[in-house]
C-alpha cells in the first residue's frame, strides 16, 4: 500500500510569490490535515479537509489556503509568501480524520529567499 | 487556546540509559497520541492512549496517560542509538477530527 506522498520535495520561492503543495493520501484515506514545521514554532496546524470540506482551521492567515479534491488529493496554497513562510509542510492523511492513526507525509521543504 | 505542553526540549543520554518525556495539559485531553521523527523524517504514529490512566507498552517504550487525562509520558528503558530522533506528543481533538495539537516535542540524543 502506497504511503502519503508529497510533492514537490523541495522549493526556492521569492518573497511575493505564491506556491501549490500537492498531498496524495493513502487510498482509501478520506481525511488530509495539513502542518507547518517550523525550528521555532515546532509542528502547528494549518487545516483538515474531509471529502472536500474544510472541517478544521489553524491560527494561520489567509494567505494559507487549501483545497481536497473528489479522490481525496489535497493542495494547499500560499499566496504572497514571506521570509518567515520558509518551513517543512507537512500532509498526514487518515481514515475517517476521527482521532486515530495519522500517516504523514515526507514533507515539502519551501525556501523563501 | 488549546496548548500541550512536552517536557525537555532535550535529552542526552548514554547508550543503555533509560529516557522520559512528559506531556503536560492544563485541560482534560480526549486523547493523546505519539509520534516519533527521525532527523530529516516525518513524524510516525507510536500509539494512542484514550482511557483514564492507560499504560501501553511496544518493547522497550511504555506509553502512560494520566488518572485525570491531563498529562501522560513516554519511557524508554534501556536506550539504543535507534531511538535517536524526536518525540512528539499530540492532542487529538473530540469527535470526527483529524486535528492534532502537537507539543514541543523533545529530541533525544543517545551517545554510544
Amino acid at each position: 500500500k502506497a504511503g502519503v506522498t508529497q510533492t514537490p520535495r523541495y522549493l526556492i520561492k521569492t518573497r511575493g510569490q505564491q506556491v501549490t503543495l500537492s498531498c496524495s493520501p493513502i487510498s482509501g484515506h478520506r481525511s488530509v490535515s495539513w502542518y507547518q514545521q517550523t525550528p521555532g514554532q515546532g509542528l502547528q496546524f494549518l487545516f483538515e479537509y474531509f471529502s472536500e470540506t474544510q472541517r478544521n482551521k489553524g491560527n494561520f492567515p489567509g494567505r494559507f489556503s487549501g483545497r481536497q479534491f473528489s479522490n481525496s488529493r489535497s493542495e494547499m496554497n500560499v499566496s504572497t509568501l514571506e521570509l518567515g513562510d520558509s518551513a517543512l509542510y507537512l500532509c498526514a492523511s487518515s481514515l475517517q480524520g476521527d482521532n486515530t492513526e495519522a500517516f504523514f507525509g515526507q514533507g515539502t521543504r519551501l525556501t523563501v529567499v | 487556546g488549546q496548548q500541550v505542553m512536552q517536557i525537555p526540549q532535550y535529552q542526552h543520554v548514554q547508550e543503555g540509559e533509560d529516557f522520559t518525556t512528559y506531556c503536560n495539559s492544563s485541560t482534560t485531553l480526549s486523547n493523546i497520541q505519539w509520534y516519533k521523527q527521525r532527523p530529516g523524517g516525518h513524524p510516525v504514529f507510536l500509539i494512542q492512549l484514550v482511557k483514564s490512566g492507560e499504560v501501553k507498552k511496544q518493547k522497550r517504550l511504555t506509553f502512560q496517560f494520566g488518572e485525570a487525562k491531563k498529562n501522560s509520558s513516554l519511557h524508554i528503558t534501556a536506550t539504543q542509538t535507534t531511538d535517536v530522533g524526536t518525540y512528539f506528543c499530540a492532542e487529538g481533538g473530540s469527535g470526527n477530527t483529524g486535528k492534532l495539537i502537537f507539543g514541543q516535542g523533545t529530541t533525544l540524543q543517545v551517545k554510544p
